[in-house]
Parts: structure tokens; sequence; C-alpha cells
């Protein structure tokens, strides 16, 4: 069954920097575009960006780009969100989805792990 | 920064339906598919409808949705106890994706 898990969220001080990570299992990793989106505590949800099935095209919504990067490994069947220059604002649960080429929802999600920015 | 509009909530009884609506524009509502997503509480998401109007196959029919210009609708008929949950809207500008402010379903 498909599986997608998000790992690598904390507690992390203002300015700094974390890579959250996404294992996909029980699907061709290969063959899908994955997204991240987040959720702040209490609100709803925030679409924070997305890269195509072989990395070739990549966009941010305006809140991540220049501060944070999408990438994926393919033999590796892992989504990775690199997030620099952390803010109080960007502490949310940060969710993986997938979404398969040529469609546009997101028919699978992870569980989310949960960023917490503070000092 | 959601640029779907949707009430905070709704609330009904127990076998009564509800209605849900989801307003945009001509950018991405007006020009692209729109998909719903069921959040119970303290879960991730889960898809509910695609492409205005499809269901998984799992999802039972007493969800339908439907568009029309530049606004969606979701209809939950029958409301049972638990669907109480948040619902989002989605659509997409170029090559982003957006969401809807969310609504919370309460039933009575």
């Amino acid at each position: 069954q498909v599986q997608l898990v998000e790992s690598g969220g904390g507690v992390v001080q203002p300015g700094r920097s974390l890579t959250l990570s996404c294992a996909a299992s029980g699907f061709t990793f290969g063959h899908y575009a994955m997204h991240w989106v987040r959720q702040a505590p209490g609100k709803g949800l925030e679409w924070v960006a997305v890269i195509a099935y072989d990395g070739s095209n990549i966009y941010y919504a305006d809140s991540a780009k220049g501060r944070f990067t999408i990438s994926r490994a393919n033999p590796r069947n892992t989504l990775y969100l690199q997030m620099n220059s952390l803010r109080t604002e960007d502490s949310a649960v940060y969710y993986c989805a997938r979404e398969e080429y040529g469609e546009y929802y997101f028919d699978y999600w992870g569980q989310g792990t949960l960023v917490t920015v503070s000092s | 920064q959601s640029v779907l509009t949707q009430p905070p909530s709704v609330s009904a009884a127990p076998g009564q339906d509800v209605t849900i609506s989801c307003s945009g524009a001509s950018s991405n509502i007006g020009n692209n598919y729109v998909s719903w997503y069921q959040q119970l509480p303290g879960t991730a998401p889960k898809l509910l409808i695609y492409d205005n109007e499809k269901r998984p196959s799992e999802i039972p029919d007493r969800f339908s949705g439907s568009k029309s210009g530049t606004s969606a609708t979701l209809d939950i008929t029958g409301l049972q106890a638990g669907d109480e949950a948040d619902y989002f809207c989605g659509s997409w500008l170029g090559g982003r994706r957006v969401f809807g402010t969310g609504t919370k379903v309460t039933v009575l």
C-alpha cells in the first residue's frame, strides 16, 4: 500500500536551518510529482512547494521562495525540504503529498512532521 | 494567504444535508479543476473529490462535488457523526497549488 512517512521535524531557533524528509513506499516514486504542504496549529492548509517527477520543474509559495529548497532522490524514494532562515511563522505540521503526473490533486498524504521555531 | 474562500463553519443534525462553498477567481477555479479534502481531528487530510466531481472509489456517494464559473460546492447528504471534520477545497494557479480557508462541519 502507498505510504508516505515524514521525518526531521523538531524544535529549532529562529534563523536556523532544518531539513525534512519524506520516505515513500508502495508505488513507483519516480512517476509522481511530490509536494510539501504545511498547517500551522489551528490553521488551514498552506501549499509550500512542488517538484516534478524527475525534478525538472519546481515551484514555491511566496512564503518559501528564497529560503526553502525542495529536492528528491528517486533511487532512494525520498523527498526533501531544506528550510533555511526559519521564522516563528514557519511553525507548522509539514505534510508531504503525492500527485499523479498530469493531475492536479493530492491523492495520498503522509502523517506529517511538526516543526516548531522558537527561541 | 488562502486565495479560495470558504465559510468558516456549517452545522446540521444527523441525517440532514450540508453544502460547503468555495469561491475563487478565473485564474484558479475558473479555469482549473477543484478538489476537496477531509481532515478528521488529529489526522492528515484525505482526498474526497477530484476533478470537480469525481470520487475515489472508497468515498461514499453521500459526498458530491460540483463547479460553476469561479465557485465550487461540496455537498454532504445524510450527515453522520463521523463526518465531523474540517473540509478544504483546492485548485491551482500556474504551477502552484492553492487551498481554501477551510470549513468546520459540526454534527449537532
